[in-house]
């Protein structure tokens, strides 16, 4: 079956760095767009970034140009997101999730928690 | 970016009501509208793609209706397991905006 997997979340200090990986199975990993979304403790969801499904093109929110980056690696099924400069306001549960294809996200993993603490 | 406004931001309705959640985009979207469901501590779960396409095992009591930039989803007859909240989002320009989200409670 599909699967998702978010990996390497915890508390970090704000200003540092943090990866995020997400392993896919169940599926052909190389014929999708993925995408990160996040959401913050109590609050509403908020789209992050998008790379399609050969990883030429990548398209973020303005709140995380520059200091976030997606990537993956086809070879390995693995979507990233590297997170510097990190924020008080980047904590959140982040989600990755797949795109249908029809602009839908259809399948979505358990999320990893990052907390931005002094 | 594109605003969607979801209303209303929270419902209180009975096992068996009919409710309508509304979405209206900020400007034309086209059908590039999605239906997600939230269970407090899981990930969401699509509902409705295309503004109007059920998505594989989502039951259907759940539809989706478009009327130029005004969107709505329906639920006919609600069950227990669909108190939740739901968000709407737009994938027609990045960023892929979504809605504040909507809180189905039991009245």
């Amino acid at each position: 079956q599909v699967q998702l997997v978010e990996s390497g979340g915890g508390v970090v200090q704000p200003g540092r760095s943090l990866r995020l990986s997400c392993a896919a199975s169940g599926f052909t990993f190389s014929n999708y767009a993925m995408h990160w979304v996040r959401q913050a403790p109590g609050r509403g969801l908020e789209w992050l970034a998008l790379m399609s499904y050969d990883g030429n093109k990548k398209y973020y929110r303005d709140s995380v140009k520059g200091r976030f980056t997606i990537s993956r690696d086809n070879s390995k099924n693995t979507l990233y997101l590297q997170m510097n400069s990190l924020r008080v306001e980047d904590t959140a549960v982040y989600y990755c999730a797949r795109d249908s294809g029809l602009r839908g996200l259809d399948q979505w993993g358990q999320g990893a928690l990052v907390t931005v603490s002094s | 970016d594109i605003q969607m406004t979801q209303s209303p931001s929270s419902l209180s309705a009975s096992v068996g009501d009919r409710v309508t959640i509304s979405c209206r985009a900020s400007q034309s979207i086209s059908s590039y509208l999605s239906w997600y469901q939230q269970i407090p501590g899981k990930a969401p779960k699509l509902l409705i793609y295309a503004a109007s396409s059920l998505q594989s095992g989502v039951p259907s009591r759940f539809s989706g209706a478009e009327s130029g930039t005004d969107f709505t989803l329906t639920i006919s007859s609600l069950e227990p397991e669909d108190f939740a909240t739901y968000y709407c989002q737009q994938s027609s320009t990045t960023p892929y905006t979504f809605g504040q989200g909507t809180k189905l409670e039991i009245k």
